[in-house]
């Protein structure tokens, strides 16, 4: 079964501590996201990546980093985190084929808190 | 630039009971669109897409009818279970690149 994990469910930090939310996929996807999901607010797509070591900037990028340095990994950083980054982060991947039909597989989430 | 807007919840029903949630969007080409569900503890996966005017999409009982006149895709369930609990998301890609645009999501509970 095609897996997307995201390394942890759960976690909380401090405000100001950097945060590493790891996300791997089985799948050799060429594209990787990461989204944060927000009541009322729906998936905002933070940062994606078409391919190694290449990163585009999403809707909502301020705040945060990425990091594709090998092709199953795709990782989000949170520099120097705040309370206003408590979310739901969702890591997701897609093939590379027609763009627009492909169909994006994503991980269970991993729900940040910063205190 | 591209949006979805669907109806906002939450949604209660009854067991065997008609869904509809509602997903408008908004985009310069022709997108493809989507309906993801998200059921409790679980990621996102998807529901049915439908890449062009007309296509109707289905799966396990659902569907959405991509309507570009009325630039719409709302998806439907004639007999809803107890197990159709879940967040419901429209999203729409558009052609250019593989990013999705996702709506605000809809909660629905359905009751024994």
């Amino acid at each position: 079964d095609v897996k997307v994990t995201q390394s942890s469910r759960y976690l909380v930090k401090r405000t100001g501590e950097k945060v590493f939310l790891e996300c791997v996929q089985d799948m050799d996807h060429e594209n990787m996201f990461w989204y944060r999901q927000d009541p009322g607010l729906g998936l905002r797509l933070i940062y994606f990546s078409y391919d190694v070591k290449m990163k585009e900037k999403g809707d909502i990028p301020e705040g945060y980093s990425v990091s594709r340095e090998k092709k199953e990994r795709f990782s989000l950083i949170l520099e120097s985190a705040s309370t206003n980054q408590t979310s739901m982060y969702l890591c997701a991947s897609s093939p590379t084929g027609e763009a627009g039909a492909n169909v994006l597989t994503f991980g269970a989430g991993s729900r940040l808190t910063v205190l | 630039g591209d949006s979805v807007t669907q109806m906002e919840g939450p949604v209660t029903l009854s067991e065997e009971a008609f869904l509809t949630i509602n997903c408008t969007y908004t985009a310069t080409g022709y997108p493809s669109l989507f309906w993801y569900v998200q059921y409790p503890g679980e990621g996102l996966q998807l529901l049915l897409k439908a890449t062009k005017a007309d296509d109707k999409g289905s799966n396990k009982g659902f569907e959405a009818t991509y309507r570009k006149e009325t630039t719409s895709f709302h998806l439907e369930k004639g007999s809803v279970q107890v197990s159709d609990s879940a967040v419901y998301f429209c999203a729409l890609s558009d052609r250019s690149d593989y990013k999705l645009s996702f709506g605000a999501g809809t909660t629905v509970t359905v009751r024994a």
